[in-house]
């Protein structure tokens, strides 16, 4: 089955803890992405990458690191977590033409920092 | 920079009857825009897309979406909502980099 896998679903950790949430997608799409969704808010794309070793910030791309070392794999880094970064997370992955293709959306990974 | 504005927080409309909620956008160029469904513990599943072409494109569940580029605006409708619809939509635009950008969201609830 095609799709975009996000592991943990949920995770629940302290302040300064670093942490690594994996997005992994079968599909061999170039384009992947990682969002935060807070409430009101919508979506806000925190990184994105159009392929291996190539990737650009978002709109909300403090406190985050992501790499592309491998096409399949897309991990969001959060090297010192803060309670502002408690929110529900969710990786995309789009094929070559994704800007005009639309983003398949993992099942998202929900955050909590105490 | 592009934005995506969604005016309707919240929607109500009874089983049976249509629905259309609002979308507009500032984007430079020829904007690719999406709209996305989000049912409660889920993740987005996209409806449908325009990037060309013609200006009114059909996408699942019996959902449409209009292209007004002299308004910009990329409405989404559908003629009979059925209370498996209710769920929050999102429209959204795309760059040519991939840069993308959500609208705040529209919650729609189905009255039976």
């Amino acid at each position: 089955e095609a799709q975009v896998t996000q592991n943990p679903r949920y995770l629940i950790t302290v302040t300064g803890k670093k942490l690594t949430v994996t997005c992994s997608q079968n599909m061999n799409h170039e384009y992947m992405s990682w969002y935060r969704q807070d409430p009101g808010l919508g979506l806000r794309q925190i990184y994105y990458s159009m392929n291996v070793e190539v990737t650009d910030k978002g709109d909300v791309p403090e406190g985050y690191k992501v790499s592309r070392k491998e096409k399949r794999n897309f991990p969001l880094i959060l090297e010192s977590p803060s309670p502002n970064q408690t929110s529900l997370y969710f990786c995309a992955s789009s094929p070559r033409d994704g800007p005009s293709y639309g983003y398949t959306f993992g099942s998202g990974t929900r955050l909590t920092v105490v | 920079a592009q934005s995506v504005t969604q005016p309707d927080i919240h929607i109500t409309v009874s089983e049976g009857a249509s629905l259309e909620l609002r979308c507009n956008y500032s984007y430079g160029a020829t904007p690719y825009l999406f709209w996305y469904v989000q049912s409660p513990g889920q993740g987005l599943q996209l409806l449908l897309k325009y990037f060309s072409g013609d200006t009114l494109v059909q996408g699942i569940k019996g959902f449409e979406a209009e292209f007004k580029r002299s308004q910009s605006s990329f409405n989404l409708r559908k003629p009979s909502v059925h209370w498996s619809d209710a769920a929050e939509y999102f429209c959204a635009v795309n760059t040519n980099a991939g840069k993308s950008t959500f609208g705040d969201g529209t919650t729609l609830t189905v009255k039976p």
